[in-house]
């Protein structure tokens, strides 16, 4: 059963890089990887998504190690409104599992 | 383009009593899911519909849970006889046709309390 887990909670300063990772032992070959980002009282919010090494769009990167064990957000010169809780999520015969979620905590 | 919305934003029931959450899919999207956060754990599946039929229903806890879809567009998932394990966000996601994992677009959920 494909299980996720991430830190709980982080905490950085605005300016900085800030990097999560998500564990998933046992993720399938045909697992994808996706990251959401969610603020209080909204749903989840679609960040970056891949399957294997490095993936970068306008917003984050997301590295995936050559074993997919785990993935990485990469979060540039993150800003107070990045505050906020970002889950990781595989996805497989269209069976999806999420991370509890960690909780950044970007300060001025 | 209108995102995906739910309702009611908020509900408190009674243990025992019925309660029907909506969820309107963006406009063309055929995939709709369910899925609900339980205070303190993490957000779990439970159900998929392509249009107006079942995909998966794994996910859903047990029978006092009932979704449908008539007619491919909005969806209601009930809960009769409502328990205070069923207290948590509920949200729903939409996305296009599943070729790949593609984008799923949520809304900002249900949160309903069972007292």
């Amino acid at each position: 059963l494909a299980k996720t887990t991430q830190p709980i909670s982080m905490d950085s300063y605005e300016g900085q890089e800030v990097n999560i990772t998500c564990s998933h032992n046992n993720i399938a070959t045909n697992d994808y990887i996706t990251w959401y980002q969610q603020f209080p009282s909204q749903g989840p919010r679609f960040i970056i998504q891949g399957y294997k090494t490095k993936v970068t769009n306008e917003v984050a990167s997301l590295f995936i190690p050559a074993d997919r064990k785990s993935s990485t957000l990469s979060l540039p010169r993150v800003s107070l409104s990045d505050t906020a809780v970002y889950y990781c999520r595989t996805y497989n015969f269209n069976k999806f599992y999420f991370g509890s979620g960690t909780k950044l905590n970007v300060k001025p | 383009e209108a995102g995906v919305t739910q309702f009611p934003s908020h509900s408190v029931i009674e243990k025992g009593q019925t309660v029907t959450l909506r969820c309107d899919p963006i406009s063309g999207h055929d995939n709709l899911y369910w899925y609900r956060r339980v205070m303190g754990k993490e957000i779990k599946f439970l159900l998929h519909f392509v249009k107006e039929s079942k995909q998966d229903e794994s996910g859903m806890p047990n029978n006092r849970f009932l979704a449908e879809r008539t007619g491919g567009t909005y969806s209601t998932l009930k809960v009769q006889p409502a328990e205070l394990e069923d207290s948590g966000v509920y949200f729903c996601a939409s996305s296009q046709v599943l070729l790949t994992p593609s984008e799923q677009y949520f809304g900002p959920g249900t949160r309903l309390t069972v007292t």
